[in-house]
């Protein structure tokens, strides 16, 4: 069974709008929660992440939102760049062990 | 500093051979995680060093699968003998101890195509 899973495989939005990205999860063990970014041919990149503890974190163009009663978080991305184009995981893990539980990725693909 | 180091890039073997996969980590990285992607799947935790020991191999598929790490450096994973379902993306990444979840450094990966 999927304990990280993002529904939507890909996504197209205009360049300079918001992009928005989701994430769900069964296990409500998890303490920390991170999206990644993936380029073709590269491994994934550490973008922004968010301790159970809190609902929102910020970093520059990036805003990762946790709402743990519906166990759901967000990425939103504003405004979106060209650059911005490529896969995004949402990982989740716990203090337990080591290991990063991962969605299958959403395909962010920004319009010009 | 050099990243994490993963070759082949790409391979491509018949069903039936041997395969090995090599991954050096950043150097001074205790920990190194090998993972697996699937086509368009989820990534997949495969297990997981500390130095030169295994601390977690329960994602490993089956024991045709064998991954070490002599002397805590580098660490090779071997599948043998292939099959057609272990075709995918293998992701070796690298932290330092007490740098979980947040400090984790990827490599590109290593596309298996098993046919």
């Amino acid at each position: 069974d999927q304990q990280v899973k993002q529904n939507s495989p890909s996504l197209s939005v205009q360049e300079g709008r918001i992009s928005i990205l989701n994430c769900d999860y069964t296990n409500s063990m998890f303490d920390y929660f991170l999206w990644y970014k993936k380029y073709p041919a590269e491994g994934p990149t550490f973008l922004i992440s968010i301790s159970s503890i809190k609902d929102k974190n910020e970093d520059g163009r990036f805003t990762v939102f946790l709402n743990k009663s519906a166990k759901h978080l967000s990425l939103h991305i504003v405004p979106s760049q060209p650059g911005d184009s490529a896969v995004y995981f949402c990982a989740a893990s716990s203090d337990s062990n080591y290991q990063l539980i991962w969605g299958a990725g959403t395909k962010l693909i920004i319009k010009p | 500093e050099a990243g994490v180091t993963q070759f082949p890039s790409h391979s491509v073997i018949e069903k039936g051979q041997t395969v090995t996969l090599r991954c050096d980590p950043i150097s001074g990285h205790d920990n190194l995680y090998w993972y697996r992607r699937v086509m368009g799947k989820e990534i997949k935790f495969l297990l997981h060093f500390v130095k030169e020991s295994k601390q977690d191999e329960s994602g490993m598929p089956n024991n045709r699968f064998l991954a070490e790490r002599t002397g805590g450096t580098y660490s090779t994973l071997k599948v043998q003998p292939a099959e057609l379902e272990d075709s995918g993306v293998y992701f070796c990444a690298s932290s330092v101890t007490g740098d979980f979840p947040y400090g984790y450094t990827f490599g590109s990966g290593t596309r298996l195509t098993v046919v």
